[in-house]
């Protein structure tokens, strides 16, 4: 069966330092993945997604990034961290097998990242 | 532009009671439909999703939903509510043309079930 392992839970930084936060599926190859942010614990919105190795995609401006440097893995990224950064990260995957099995997107556990 | 809607920012039952927490859409096309559960400091578990076919869906943990596509609705039930459903229910649409970026959440419904 298909888990997603997602790191560190918790994350406390001070503003300007980096981040990066990781994301590894397995039991499957060739995952569409996802990072999520929830903000306020409910809104969901959507910053990056990659339908493979090297492939992201931004979905909003801002003051992160995302790689996908091997096949299951999807790493969350920033330089310097900003206050506004906080928030509780949620990385994503789906497979792409068939269309009506592949449409179902399935969460990690969550980062709660604190900037201080 | 598709949309979802969740009226209900906070719904209590009372445990053995029949639960609904509501869920409207709009898309375009057709719709794929899902229910996501969250317990606190947790990630989003799958519940049930519509696709196609019998427009009353069964789920994980005795939940199903029922698709009305007249009133565009999606709205999930269970029979008799139990104080462990107690979380953030979250209802999530995508239109079947288009890709699972573009999938839709709601606000999230927090179901309180007292004991």
């Amino acid at each position: 069966s298909q888990t997603i392992h997602q790191w560190p839970a918790t994350l406390v930084q001070p503003v300007g330092s980096p981040l990066s936060l990781e994301c590894t599926v397995e039991g499957t190859s060739n995952p569409n993945l996802y990072w999520y942010r929830q903000a306020a614990g409910r809104g969901l919105q959507l910053l990056f997604y990659s339908v493979g190795i090297g492939q992201i995609s931004s979905e909003v401006p801002q003051n992160l990034s995302a790689s996908r440097p091997q096949d299951r893995q999807f790493i969350l990224s920033s330089k310097k961290l900003l206050l506004s950064d906080s928030g509780f990260y949620l990385c994503a995957w789906k497979t792409e097998r068939t269309k009506l099995s592949g449409n179902t997107i399935y969460f990690g556990e969550g980062s709660w990242l604190t900037v201080v | 532009a598709q949309s979802v809607a969740q009226p209900e920012d906070q719904v209590n039952v009372a445990e053995g009671n029949p639960l609904t927490v509501k869920c409207t859409y709009s898309v375009s096309g057709n719709p794929y439909l899902f229910w996501y559960v969250q317990y606190p400091n947790r990630g989003l578990q799958f519940l049930l999703k519509y696709i196609t076919g019998d427009n009353l869906v069964k789920g994980s943990y005795g939940f199903e939903a029922e698709f009305n596509k007249s009133q565009t609705s999606f709205h999930l039930k269970k029979p008799s509510a139990l104080v462990s459903d107690s979380a953030l229910y979250f209802c999530a649409v995508r239109d079947i043309s288009g890709s699972a970026r573009q999938l839709t959440f709601g606000s999230g419904t927090q179901l309180t079930v007292l004991p």
